[in-house]
């Protein structure tokens, strides 16, 4: 049981490339959630997702794009990424029905340049 | 869901009792009281969670006031380990809405 990985670990992209981030769980859990960590700041939720073909906007969702054909994964996508975007990503995933808890990924450092 | 408001930092020797305080002072009947920790560059943890009544697990205490309006997390014997930022979090029971994340509280175990 790995719970929540995350491909890639680091990456560094150059202002207005693209990129996809995989966030997978074997967890069979329903919700999957995309967040975003800046330096000294907490978490601030970008998408998320509370089933298989399901997604939701959060807090920060510009810039963001995520699909989640598979319940056990869910992809957070930049079109074109900018410096701002700079941040560490982290996927958590959590049952259904309430309450649960959220099991976090390990998170994936993002530069954009 | 209700604010939350908790101290910048703190700090607790090992081996002692960290509590950990956080005003909620909005708080309404259908919403539940959480505790995550973030430990350096990792994903956050889960710790704890209530609505009314105090709660105990292995790893800490969740102690809510009768009114709701407060809350405080009790590491039983800090240790080194101990030392992350930790988050106090409330949220309406059911539904879609997820967790909302601020700043937290950093903690930090000194030997």
């Amino acid at each position: 049981n790995a719970g929540v990985t995350q491909t890639p670990k680091f990456r560094v992209l150059k202002t207005g490339q693209s990129m996809t981030l995989l966030c997978a769980q074997d967890m069979n859990h329903e919700y999957m959630y995309w967040y975003r960590q800046d330096p000294g700041m907490g978490l601030r939720l970008i998408h998320y997702s509370v089933g298989e073909g399901t997604t939701a906007k959060g807090e920060v969702p510009d810039g963001y794009n995520v699909s989640r054909l598979k319940k056990q994964n869910f992809l957070l996508g930049l079109e074109s990424a900018a410096p701002s975007q700079t941040s560490v990503y982290f996927c958590a995933s959590s049952w259904d029905p309430y309450p649960h808890e959220q099991y976090f990924g390990p998170g994936t450092r993002l530069t954009v340049t | 869901d209700a604010k939350t408001t908790q101290p910048t930092s703190m700090d607790c020797a090992e081996g002692r009792a960290a509590n950990l305080p956080c005003n909620h002072s909005t708080i309404s009947g259908n919403e539940y009281v959480y505790w995550y920790r973030q430990i350096h560059s990792q994903g956050p943890q889960y710790i704890i969670h209530g609505l009314k009544n105090n709660e105990t697990n292995e790893m800490a205490s969740l102690i809510i006031t009768e009114d709701r309006k407060s809350s405080t997390l009790i590491l039983p014997h800090a240790t080194l380990r101990d030392t992350a930022v930790y988050y106090c979090i409330v949220r309406v029971g059911g539904g879609n809405t997820p967790l909302v994340f601020g700043k937290g509280t950093r903690l930090s175990v000194i030997a």
